[in-house]
């Protein structure tokens, strides 16, 4: 089992640019998760999703969108990049016993 | 004031010593997580309880539901335990997302 998966592990981007930062889990879970850390600060939910088809808003989710067509793959979209998004962002999948797994995150700059 | 609450947010610890961090929430839980980051670096799960007790070598969590309290204990710390260590809960209601502490940063001193 490779875990929870994120590509890229790094990314310079220049205002106005657009990426998606992908995330892969080979574990079958339903629930996925993005996050976004700042520097020195806690974890803050961006998107869940409890199944394929199904996602919903975290806490931060302006600037942000997402898709999940699969089990597996839980893609994040930047869409116009800005400096308030240079971040490290994790991926993380749960189980059934509500223990989650995080990907190794992409530490992510807007110049 | 936030649902999670832990403390100490600092911890400065000679190796060997035992070390204790605390996690009390305000609302009813699912399941409570204690997650460890190392600076720099990735997020990794230490315990998932929803009861009692549970070990994992020197790591030792155990939780309270009706004192609405959890703790985290270190037996023989090591400087490679120097890490922030994160608590975060699943309420009862609304149960899908996490609520997080904000952290304990714990340096081990050799």
């Amino acid at each position: 089992n490779a875990g929870v998966t994120q590509t890229p592990k790094f990314r310079i981007l220049k205002i106005g640019q657009s990426m998606t930062l992908q995330c892969t889990q080979d574990m079958n879970h339903n629930y996925m998760y993005w996050y976004r850390q700042d520097p020195g600060m806690g974890l803050k939910l961006i998107y869940y999703s409890v199944g394929a088809g199904i996602t919903d808003k975290g806490e931060v989710p302006n600037g942000y969108n997402v898709s999940r067509s699969t089990t597996e793959d839980f893609p994040l979209r930047l869409e116009l990049a800005a400096p308030s998004q240079t971040s490290v962002y994790f991926c993380a999948s749960r189980d059934r016993y509500y223990e989650q797994y995080f990907g190794p995150g992409t530490r992510l700059t807007v110049t | 004031k936030n649902e999670v609450e832990q403390s100490p947010q600092n911890l400065t610890a000679q190796e060997g010593e035992f070390i204790t961090i605390n996690c009390s929430y305000s609302v009813g839980i699912s399941a409570l997580h204690w997650l460890q980051q190392h600076p720099g670096g990735g997020i990794v799960s230490l315990f998932m309880l929803s009861s009692g007790k549970k070990k994992h070598g020197r790591l030792i969590a155990t939780i309270n539901i009706q004192e609405k309290h959890s703790s985290l204990h270190i037996t023989a710390s090591h400087p490679r335990d120097s890490a922030v260590y994160i608590c975060a809960a699943y309420p009862n209601f609304g149960n899908e997302k996490l609520t997080f502490g904000t952290g304990t940063r714990l340096t081990i001193i050799p």
